[in-house]
């Protein structure tokens, strides 16, 4: 399977504790972006990386998060604190390098619960 | 920033005739328009995408079409089928943002 791969499809955490997501994109595919998306929304924009720089972040992503993607290949997002608010499906995407507004490919997502 | 709004929220047509899904964007820099399915439990997978120098686009049941002079574009599948039950989100992007905003998605059933 070549698409974007997400791991942990899903993980249950109890509140206050930190939890760490991987995506790997697909290979050639220099950006990198993270969504975030709660039930009966539309994915929100959380962050993005063009190889291993993170070029911006939203304001959704507040100090508990911190995301990497060091060699320019895999990424990490990792919450730390948990709280119930932070209950969502968080996705991955990559794009290719060259013409923007190119597609993005979403991996199958890691989805969070707090309890 | 840009905010996309879509409707309708749910949708329910008979198998065999044609779903309409509309969506209007805000930030008139807005230059890619993709739209994407959902399947339960799964990601977002692109179904079709439109740039701002062209009007309407198709591929076999589907087809979009954008007005930017009236900023907005819309998702028309024909001939529906059962598997074309999901959730359809549209999205815009503005070529410097390097982001897509998405609206809040259509709930689309098939009824056999």
């Amino acid at each position: 399977d070549t698409g974007v791969s997400q791991d942990p499809r899903h993980k249950i955490t109890k509140r206050g504790q930190n939890v760490t997501f991987r995506c790997d994109p697909i290979s050639e595919h220099n950006r990198l972006y993270w969504y975030r998306q709660t039930l009966g929304q539309g994915p929100e924009f959380l962050t993005y990386f063009q190889n291993e720089a993170q070029l911006e972040k939203s304001r959704l992503l507040s100090d508990r998060f911190s995301a990497e993607r060091p060699k320019g290949s895999f990424s990490t997002l990792e919450i730390q604190r948990t709280e119930q608010g932070d209950s969502a499906m968080y996705l991955c995407a990559s794009s290719p390098n060259g013409l923007r507004g190119t597609e993005a490919f979403f991996g199958q997502g890691t989805r969070l619960t707090v309890v | 920033g840009e905010n996309v709004e879509q409707h309708p929220s749910t949708l329910s047509v008979q198998e065999g005739d044609s779903a309409v899904i509309k969506c209007t964007y805000s930030d008139s820099a807005s230059n890619y328009f993709p739209w994407y399915k959902q399947e339960l439990g799964k990601g977002p997978q692109l179904i079709i995408d439109i740039r701002s120098n062209v009007g309407e686009k198709k591929d076999q049941r589907i087809a979009v079409t954008l007005n930017k002079t009236a900023k907005h574009f819309s998702l028309h599948i024909t001939e529906t089928q059962p598997e074309d039950s999901a959730v359809y989100f549209c999205a815009a992007e503005n070529f410097g943002n390097e982001k897509l905003t998405f609206g809040t998605g259509t709930r689309l059933t098939i009824i056999p």
